[in-house]
């Protein structure tokens, strides 16, 4: 099947616009995952869904910063009123929650977020 | 979760064996050690995981020292498609949780 799909694969905004970022987990999925990757730096976690709850959000960097999951799939991360320090791939990864065993997270591409 | 340390680079010839180091002295009894790499434009792609036990699956080979203070991760016939920025992690047993990278080693496979 299909993996995780993630669009746009680029943007481009102006500071202080809005952005809003999806992500198709794979079919089935309990848990998805948002990460955020500055240049040259490895994924740092932004927040986490099981489901449509959202259990941690400790990751995200300010208040500007949103996620959803409404029905429990299709997720939108939005970042209001971009500022340059936001610009940075944003990863989606989605995985199964199998009680005791180790859950293999699946990444999309990433959307590559470029503020002028 | 335990941090792990990993050099920043290193490179090999193609065809030969990758032996990719990290150390991660301060892990905890209920906490496996994970790969992932993470090729150029990509998202990062799971590769191994274990416990104590040395692993092997069709991508790699973990070896996992005996104090489990330290891992390398063997990628037996390295191709140029091996070149990637690859990741240790170290994550509690059972924890559908979140994966703390590092910066990574970056691999390159050399013509």
């Amino acid at each position: 099947g299909a993996g995780v799909s993630q669009s746009p694969r680029y943007k481009v905004a102006k500071r202080g616009q809005d952005v809003a970022l999806r992500c198709d987990p794979i079919s089935g999925h309990v848990s998805l995952f948002w990460y955020q990757q500055a240049l040259g730096q490895g994924p740092e976690f932004l927040t986490y869904f099981q489901n449509e709850a959202q259990l941690d959000k400790s990751g995200l960097p300010s208040d500007r910063f949103f996620a959803e999951r409404p029905e429990g799939s299709v997720s939108t991360l939005k970042i209001q009123r971009t500022q340059q320090e936001d610009s940075a791939v944003y990863l989606c990864a989605s995985s199964l929650l199998l009680a005791g065993g180790y859950n293999e997270q699946f990444f999309g591409p990433g959307t590559r977020l470029t503020v002028l | 979760d335990a941090k792990t340390t990993q050099p920043p680079s290193m490179d090999c010839a193609e065809g030969r064996a990758a032996n990719l180091p990290c150390n991660h002295s301060t892990i905890s009894g209920n906490e496996y050690v994970y790969w992932y790499r993470q090729i150029h434009s990509q998202g990062p792609q799971y590769i191994i995981h274990g416990l104590k036990n040395n692993e092997t699956n069709e991508m790699a080979s973990l070896i996992i020292t005996e104090d489990r203070k330290s891992s390398t991760l063997i990628l037996p016939h390295a191709t140029l498609r091996d070149t990637a920025v690859y990741y240790c992690i170290v994550r509690k047993i059972g924890a559908n949780s979140k994966l703390t990278f590092g910066k990574g080693i970056t691999l390159s496979v050399r013509p």
